[in-house]
């Protein structure tokens, strides 16, 4: 148990497909991230929310698309994504921004076709 | 912005030996993790050290700052260590950059 959940652990989607990426932090955290791990490639920082405000957009894709209703949910709205975009996606949280540990979910494998 | 190198990038040892993993860093840090992703992809914090040495059962970890790289321990290593370890800091950019990692294989 991690204090942060992540839903659908595995995901396939075709081009055209409308999906959403769900995370969820029991820990009373109030920064929550969202990183891509593709193969052979090390974590890449996507966006970053503290206080339910975006504070890190690291030039990504419109395709993906953050939402953060409130501190402890945190979602990705997938859509006409490409292939290249199939990776590991993993949800993290931490006290705040730049402050502390940072806690990972298990991750949502997504495959694109 | 920050460079993190990880070495080595590939470690196979037999159960039971003891193994070091470093991480350098380009720049001064405010944050310094070390992970474990188990084959399932989930990362395991193993220890928050901006600085100075910390134990945890067969693992610890040392960072010297000044000198900007960290340290990881592993002793009698086990089947279950397997896996990648990451290490990852933060100049006060409120950013957590990861390196490359290092790929620890604990043969039986």
């Amino acid at each position: 148990e991690t204090g942060v959940t992540q839903t659908p652990r595995h995901l396939v989607m075709g081009m055209t497909n409308k999906k959403s990426l769900k995370c969820e932090q029991h820990l009373g955290h109030n920064a929550m991230y969202w990183y891509k791990q593709s193969a052979k490639k090390p974590l890449e920082l996507m966006f970053v929310y503290n206080f339910k405000e975006q504070t890190e957009n690291n030039s990504v894709p419109s395709r993906f698309s953050p939402e953060c209703p409130n501190s402890s949910h945190l979602f990705l709205h997938l859509h006409t994504l490409q292939p290249e975009d199939s990776a590991l996606y993993l949800c993290a949280s931490s006290q705040h921004r730049g402050a502390g540990e940072l806690f990972f979910g298990e991750g949502s494998r997504l495959t694109v076709l | 912005g920050i460079q993190v190198e990880q070495s080595p990038p590939d470690l196979i040892l037999q159960e039971g030996a003891n193994s070091t993993l470093r991480c350098n860093f380009s720049d001064s840090v405010n944050n310094l993790q070390w992970f474990h992703q188990n084959p399932w992809g989930q990362l395991i914090n193993l220890f928050y050290i901006p600085s100075g040495t910390k134990q945890n059962g067969r693992l610890s970890a040392t960072t010297v700052a000044t000198e900007r790289y960290s340290l990881l321990y592993i002793s009698s290593s086990q089947t279950t260590d397997s896996g990648v370890y990451f290490c990852a800091v933060d100049s006060n950019t409120g950013k957590l950059i990861f390196g490359q990692g290092t790929t620890l294989q604990v043969k039986p």
